[in-house]
C-alpha cells in the first residue's frame, strides 16, 4: 500500500542552524509529494511540492527539499531556521485523488 | 476569498449525541476533501467530492458518518450517536479542478471532544 514515513517524531535545533526532515514513501508509479507546515491553531499550510521535472524543489519560506528516487526520500531541509519554524511538519504523497500523509515531524527550536 | 472555512471550531458533545460540521470551500473550487486528525498523528482521509458526487469513502467513514454537497458548495460532515474514539479535529480541504496538481487549501479545522 502507498504510505509516507517520517521517521523522526521530534526534532530540535538551535535557531540559525541548518535543518533536515526525512521522509520516505513507497509508491510504484512517479509519486507527487508535498511537505506541509502546521502551527499551533492554524490549518495546514503547503510549503512545497515535486510532480516532475528538476529534482530539486523551492518552497515558501526559505524551505526546500530534494526528491531521490533512488532512495525513495523526500526530505526537506532549510539552511538556518528561525524560531517562527517552529511547527509540525508533514510529508505526504498524492494517490488517486487523494493526499496521504505521514504521521508528522515536530520541530522545536532552541533559542 | 478568505481562504477554506470551518464551522464551528469547536464542539463538546456528549456520546449518542449527533454532531454536524460545515465547511466553506473557497469559491470556484469543484474539489472538496473531508480529514481527521487524531493528536500525534498525521491527517487520516475520510472522503472527498468532485462538485457535488461523493467519489470516494474511506473505510474510516463508519456508517455512523455521513457528508453532503448538495449544490457543490459547501459540504456538511454528519457524525450520528458519536463515541469516545471520534474525538479528534475534523479537516476539510478544496482544490480547483487540476486536483493534486494544484494546492489544495486546508480550513482550520472543527475539533470534537466527546465526552
Amino acid at each position: 500500500a502507498q504510505s509516507v514515513t517520517q521517521p523522526d517524531i521530534h526534532i530540535t535545533v538551535s535557531e540559525g542552524a541548518s535543518l533536515e526532515l526525512r521522509c520516505n514513501y513507497s509508491y510504484g508509479a512517479t509519486p507527487y509529494l508535498f511537505w506541509y507546515v502546521q502551527s499551533p491553531g492554524q490549518g495546514l499550510q503547503l510549503l512545497l511540492k515535486y510532480f516532475s521535472g528538476d529534482t530539486l524543489v523551492q518552497g515558501i519560506k526559505g524551505f526546500e527539499a530534494e526528491f531521490k528516487r533512488s532512495q525513495s526520500s523526500f526530505n526537506l531541509r532549510k539552511p538556518s531556521v528561525h524560531w517562527s519554524d517552529a511547527a509540525e511538519y508533514f510529508c505526504a504523497v498524492a494517490v488517486d485523488d487523494k493526499i496521504i500523509f505521514g504521521k508528522g515531524t515536530r520541530l522545536h527550536i532552541l533559542p | 476569498d478568505t481562504g477554506v472555512s470551518q464551522d464551528p471550531r469547536h464542539k463538546i458533545t456528549k456520546r449518542g449525541q449527533n454532531v454536524t460540521f460545515r465547511c466553506d470551500p473557497i469559491s470556484e473550487h469543484n474539489r472538496l476533501y473531508w480529514y481527521r486528525q487524531t493528536l500525534g498523528q498525521g491527517p487520516e482521509f475520510l472522503t472527498y467530492f468532485q462538485n457535488e458526487a461523493q467519489l470516494e469513502k474511506s473505510r474510516l467513514l463508519s456508517d455512523r458518518f455521513s457528508a453532503e454537497r448538495p449544490k457543490g458548495s459547501f459540504s456538511t460532515l454528519e457524525i450520528q450517536r458519536t463515541e469516545q474514539g471520534d474525538s479528534a479535529m475534523y479537516l476539510c480541504a478544496s482544490s480547483s479542478s487540476g486536483g493534486l496538481r494544484t494546492e489544495a487549501f486546508f480550513g482550520q479545522g472543527t475539533r470534537l471532544t466527546v465526552v
